[in-house]
């Protein structure tokens, strides 16, 4: 059985700081994707990034970055100078491929940024 | 494109009565999921569909769950009689295929969710 580990239940953080959200899951699959997820107050759940397990390198989206440690199994998610509209809380997620098509997701870290 | 479109987007009812949730995926997506998100329990996928076809209902928590997907789009999850206990916000998402469809297909797209209130 595949788990998420989400071990930040909360973090703050200064605008235009940057912050680091910790992941780590667990599987022996060797083939798999992992997300990142944001749920701001609205409650719509928003993609953030995707990686590929069998790629080394490490996703980017504008602001965005994972620092993706496979053998760790480690996914973390690097926000870069934060912005109010960030405020959310972050889910990882994992999924593998050939699989069941289920995404498992981690219990979530919930981020505020202050002004 | 609209996105995935639920509603209601709240729902109050009385225990024990019939609830019925809907969910437009997005056009040309073949998948389409049915995840339940509580404090306790986190989110949790309920049941899936592939090509209207329920794939995967494992984690329907008892026989008063049940879902449909009778065309590509449009799918219901009813529960009946309703209990308190199953308060809490479904979200639908869909995704143009599985994992095996190729890199990015698998991504999932979700709904705004509906929020259930049984008293």
């Amino acid at each position: 059985a595949q788990t998420v580990t989400q071990s930040q239940p909360e973090m703050s953080v200064q605008e235009a700081e940057t912050v680091t959200l910790s992941c780590t899951y667990d599987t022996s699959e060797s083939n798999y994707y992992l997300f990142w997820y944001k749920q701001p107050p609205s409650r719509q759940m928003i993609l953030v990034i995707r990686q590929e397990a069998y790629k080394q390198q490490n996703a980017t989206e504008n602001r965005f970055s994972v620092n993706f440690q496979k053998a760790a199994k480690s996914f973390s998610l690097k926000i870069s100078d934060s912005q109010l509209g960030d405020t959310a809380m972050y889910f990882c997620a994992f999924t593998v491929v050939f699989g069941n098509e289920k995404l498992t997701f981690g219990t979530g870290t919930r981020l505020t940024i202050i002004p | 494109d609209a996105g995935v479109i639920q509603s209601p987007r709240h729902e109050v009812t009385e225990m024990g009565q019939e609830v019925t949730l809907r969910c437009k995926p997005i056009s040309g997506h073949d998948y389409l999921f049915w995840y339940r998100q509580t404090m306790m329990r986190g989110l949790e996928l309920l049941i899936y569909f592939n090509n209207n076809v329920p794939i995967d209902d494992s984690g329907m928590p008892e026989d008063r769950f049940s879902a449909k997907m009778p065309n590509a789009s449009f799918s219901t999850l009813k529960i009946q009689p309703s209990e308190p206990r199953d308060s809490a916000v479904y979200f639908c998402a869909s995704s143009l295929g599985g994992t095996s469809g190729g890199v990015g297909r698998d991504t999932q797209y979700f709904g705004p969710g509906t929020r259930l209130t049984v008293l």
